[in-house]
């Protein structure tokens, strides 16, 4: 089965500074991957997706995710953060369907906490 | 987030009681989803339906019904749940074939007294 790993449960930046949000893939085949949002007591908010084409893949809010086959990951990336992209971050990949679909399998979620 | 709706928003409800969550997606799509998110736990896929038709139900208790009369609407029945069923139950469309990735509605809060 396709699965994903966030190994950090929480990651805390300064507002102005770069983020990173780590998030490795396991897959067979082609990875499908994205990058969600969630807000408190808010559903998920898609903010991008990697599929074919260029490694480095821009989303809404300014934030980008670069794909990297060789080291399995594909992280979420911001040049300056701000205080307001304070949330939980979802990193998912296509899962195969067994009976068609957009099946996604998430990882467990990366808090992100942008201080002044 | 207009794109999926759900209502309610919140509810409580006793273990002996039967209540339905509702869902409709206004994207035109003919996938719809719903997940289960509890604290400290990954987000559980629940069911999938493609073009109305169950494709997916990941070993969810009976006391869970889903529903799916059309492609904008989905409904999950709930009937004597538990305290440990209390979670956010958030549901989520998509368009087979295109793009591959979901929408979310805002999630209905539920508390199983």
């Amino acid at each position: 089965a396709q699965s994903v790993a966030q190994p950090e449960d929480q990651v805390n930046v300064a507002e102005g500074n770069p983020l990173t949000v780590k998030c490795t893939y396991s897959v067979s085949g082609n990875p499908y991957l994205f990058w969600y949002v969630q807000y408190p007591n808010r559903g998920l908010q898609f903010l991008l997706k990697y599929i074919t084409g260029d490694n480095l893949v821009k989303g809404s809010y300014g934030f980008e995710a670069e794909f990297n086959k060789s080291q399995t990951s594909f992280h979420l990336k911001k040049p300056s953060a701000l205080v307001s992209d304070s949330a939980l971050y979802f990193c998912a990949v296509r899962d195969i369907p067994t009976g068609g679909g957009n099946k996604l399998t998430f990882g467990t979620g990366t808090q992100l906490k942008v201080e002044l | 987030e207009t794109g999926v709706t759900q209502t309610p928003r919140h509810l409580v409800m006793g273990m002996t009681n039967k209540k339905s969550l509702k869902c409709e997606q206004h994207l035109g799509h003919n996938a719809m989803y719903w997940y289960k998110q509890s604290a400290k736990k990954p987000l559980e896929l629940m069911f999938v339906y493609n073009f109305k038709e169950q494709t997916e139900n990941n070993s969810v208790p009976s006391r869970f019904s889903p529903e799916c009369p059309n492609s904008s609407h989905l409904f999950l029945h709930l009937h004597t749940l538990q305290p440990e069923d209390s979670a956010l139950y958030l549901c989520a469309s998509s368009q087979v074939g295109q793009g591959y990735e979901q929408y979310f509605g805002p999630g209905t809060r539920l508390t199983v007294t």
